[in-house]
């Protein structure tokens, strides 16, 4: 089945210990992207990569990092979480990223106390 | 100013009724965009890409006007599944921007 998996699908943490949410995507998609949603907000991008190596940052990347070391995973790393980073993220992919329809992952609750 | 800028919410409609929602954006340079459906802060699914030719499928519509730099999605005949939350997103270069989201409550 195609899909892009996150994980954890929750997390409650405590202020600045270093966490990692995983993102995975079986259907060999360029592009991929972090977005966080926090209450009566739309998702704001956090970073986006157009291929393998290639990372630009979105609206939101304070505070965040991520890699792409490979085609089907992008990781989002907290180096010191916040509480201000207490949100909804989802992770997202589509084919080239222009034109394309993004798919999203199931999203992971973080709560940062 | 926010770059992409939905028209606020919510809409309560009974069922049969026909809605619209609009989406403003500022980035004349946007190349492509979508409408996406949200539910209940699920992951937000495809809804519709927006063509400049305007497009159709089934009871939604959606149009795009560059001269405005607006899009619309048009709902015929909502249904009570109708309800969620309907994001526009507008693409340049591999960046997304979303608008805050319109919430639909389609009643009975």
């Amino acid at each position: 089945e195609a899909q892009v998996t996150q994980n954890p699908r929750y997390l409650i943490t405590v202020t600045g210990k270093k966490l990692t949410v995983t993102c995975s995507q079986n259907m060999n998609h360029e592009y991929m992207s972090w977005y966080r949603q926090d209450p009566g907000l739309g998702l704001r991008q956090i970073y986006y990569s157009m291929n393998v190596e290639v990372t630009d940052k979105g609206d939101v990347p304070e505070g965040y990092k991520v890699s792409r070391k490979e085609k089907r995973n992008f990781p989002l790393i907290l180096e010191s979480p916040s509480p201000n980073q207490t949100s909804l993220y989802f992770c997202a992919s589509s084919f080239r990223g222009e034109y394309n329809e993004q798919f999203f992952g199931p999203g992971t609750r973080l709560t940062v106390l | 100013r926010k770059e992409v800028e939905q028209d606020p919410g919510p809409f309560n409609v009974p069922e049969g009724a026909t809605v619209a929602f609009n989406c403003t954006y500022s980035n004349s340079a946007s190349q492509s965009f979508f409408w996406y459906r949200q539910d209940c802060r699920k992951e937000p699914k495809l809804l519709m890409s927006v063509y400049s030719s305007g497009n159709e499928d089934g009871r939604f519509t959606a149009q795009l006007n560059r001269a405005s730099q607006y899009i619309s999605l048009l709902i015929r005949d909502s249904k009570l599944s109708d309800s969620a939350t309907y994001l526009c997103v507008d693409t340049n270069a591999g960046k997304s921007t979303f608008g805050d989201g319109t919430t639909l409550t389609v009643k009975p």
